[in-house]
């Protein structure tokens, strides 16, 4: 039971922004929004998360909707280094465990 | 500073035997976490240690499977009588509390690659 829809596969243009969407219509109060990356051949990386605000860092910025039911992960200027599967992932406080779908391949194309 | 490390990276094994997957993970970090990823899937939780004890095991297929973090820090994972569907990549992840565990980030090591034949 996926509690995180995302697109199997996109592709971006290097040197432009990545939107990437993420649905998680049956998110609780007190789930977080978790995005974690895994290049190829590595383990995943963590790269943001949130409760209801957007959030930055250096990485990526999380857009989350006001009713909490989807988010978008932005990469601002996507480099090639950025092909990788990038994980949505809900996640409630306190909980360890990290619960992968499949996730959204993403080719960075120069 | 040294991520985590899992030794060995790739191990091909007959069906039937028995394997050993080792784990380091980051200095300090108490928390740590097994997953299993076969191919084209994401990672699966098998099991999760705060300290030396095994807080949860839920995610462990069956009961070939067995793991230790006898001292808090080194984590081995172990599995018996290997068959062929246990082949996927075994990953490790540390993180270093749960008193906000909304925080806790995990660091992932490379994985090893399992192969029964």
């Amino acid at each position: 039971d996926a509690k995180t829809t995302q697109p199997t596969s996109m592709d971006c243009a290097e040197g432009r922004a990545a939107n990437l969407p993420c649905n998680h219509s049956t998110i609780s109060g007190n789930e977080y929004v978790y995005w974690y990356r895994q290049i190829h051949s590595q383990g995943p990386q963590y790269i943001i998360h949130g409760l209801k605000n957007n959030e930055t860092n250096e990485m990526a910025s999380l857009i989350i909707t006001e009713d909490r039911k989807s988010s978008t992960l932005i990469l601002p200027h996507a480099t090639l280094r950025d092909t990788a599967v990038y994980y949505c992932i809900v996640r409630v406080a306190n909980d360890y465990k990290l619960s992968f779908g499949a996730g959204t391949t993403v080719t960075v194309r120069a | 500073g040294a991520g985590v490390s899992q030794t060995p990276s790739n191990k091909v094994t007959e069906k039937g035997k028995y394997v050993e997957l080792r784990c380091d993970p980051i200095s300090g970090h108490t928390a740590l976490y097994w997953y299993r990823q076969s191919l084209g899937q994401g990672p699966e939780f098998l099991i999760y240690f705060q300290g030396t004890g095994a807080a949860d095991d839920s995610g462990l297929p069956n009961d070939r499977f067995f793991a230790v973090r006898p001292e808090g820090s080194v984590s081995t994972l172990k599995i018996q009588r290997t068959e062929r569907g246990d082949s996927a990549v075994y990953l490790c992840a540390s993180s270093s509390s749960l008193r906000r565990a909304s925080m806790d980030e995990q660091f992932f090591g490379p994985g090893t690659r399992l192969t029964v034949l």
